[in-house]
């Protein structure tokens, strides 16, 4: 069965320093999202792409984190610089839409931890 | 705005009993998705069941089921006889037809004793 990859799977970074995660969403689902999940909480969004294209970053901030789909495949979230507020986990999803409800498949995430 | 209230933080069941998760949404839309969606401990996240809010019938799957009150904005799951591998926590989650962003609520972690 497909699944969306992401990696690493755990980061340990210190304050100031540049991180980014990947994602490879499954093959041909167009739509892709970052998310931020902080321990305790659900996921928010951070950013959505259809296929290169951002849709929605609103909630991103963009003085520090960047996301990209240069292809339309798969994807980077950088954060530079981190900040300790910035560890978490952070949950990379895909979806093909016009599949009806346009059900969102998981990676396993990146937990991050910012010294 | 759209927002998602999970008002049980945490929850639990003894094996092979029952158990209900609460959830409530506030929108202004009339069409809209709802899912429960479960994250085991250091697994990714999968989706237990999705509700369409046009559909009157409340959707089941297997030992999951959800009672959805539109009227009331109300979407809880039961689980039936509740499973070790249950253990884990449920996010409920509302997605507008128009639209493709999906709203998380804060999560209910569930205990199965057994």
């Amino acid at each position: 069965e497909a699944e969306v990859a992401q990696s690493p799977r755990y980061k340990i970074t210190e304050k100031s320093q540049a991180v980014a995660f990947w994602c490879d969403p499954i093959s041909g689902h167009a739509t892709l999202y970052w998310y931020r999940q902080i321990l305790g909480q659900g996921p928010e969004l951070l950013v959505q792409f259809q296929d290169e294209s951002v849709v929605d970053d609103s909630q991103l901030p963009k003085d520090r984190f960047s996301a990209e789909r240069l292809k339309g495949v798969d994807s980077t979230l950088k954060i530079q610089p981190a900040e300790l507020g910035d560890s978490a986990m952070y949950l990379c999803a895909s979806s093909m839409p016009g599949t009806g409800s346009d059900e969102q498949y998981f990676g396993p995430g990146t937990r991050l931890t910012v010294t | 705005a759209q927002t998602v209230t999970q008002s049980q933080p945490e929850m639990s069941v003894q094996e092979a009993e029952t158990v209900t998760l609460s959830c409530t949404y506030d929108t202004s839309e009339s069409d809209y998705y709802l899912f429960w969606y479960k994250q085991p401990p250091s697994r990714q996240m999968i989706l237990v069941i999705r509700q369409e809010a046009y559909k009157q019938q409340n959707a089941t799957e297997n030992r999951f089921s959800v009672n959805f009150q539109k009227a009331a904005k109300s979407f809880s799951l039961k689980i039936s006889d509740s499973q070790l591998g249950d253990a884990a926590m449920y996010f409920c989650a509302y997605r507008p037809v128009a639209g493709n962003q999906f709203y998380f609520g804060t999560g209910t972690s569930l205990t199965v004793i057994p």
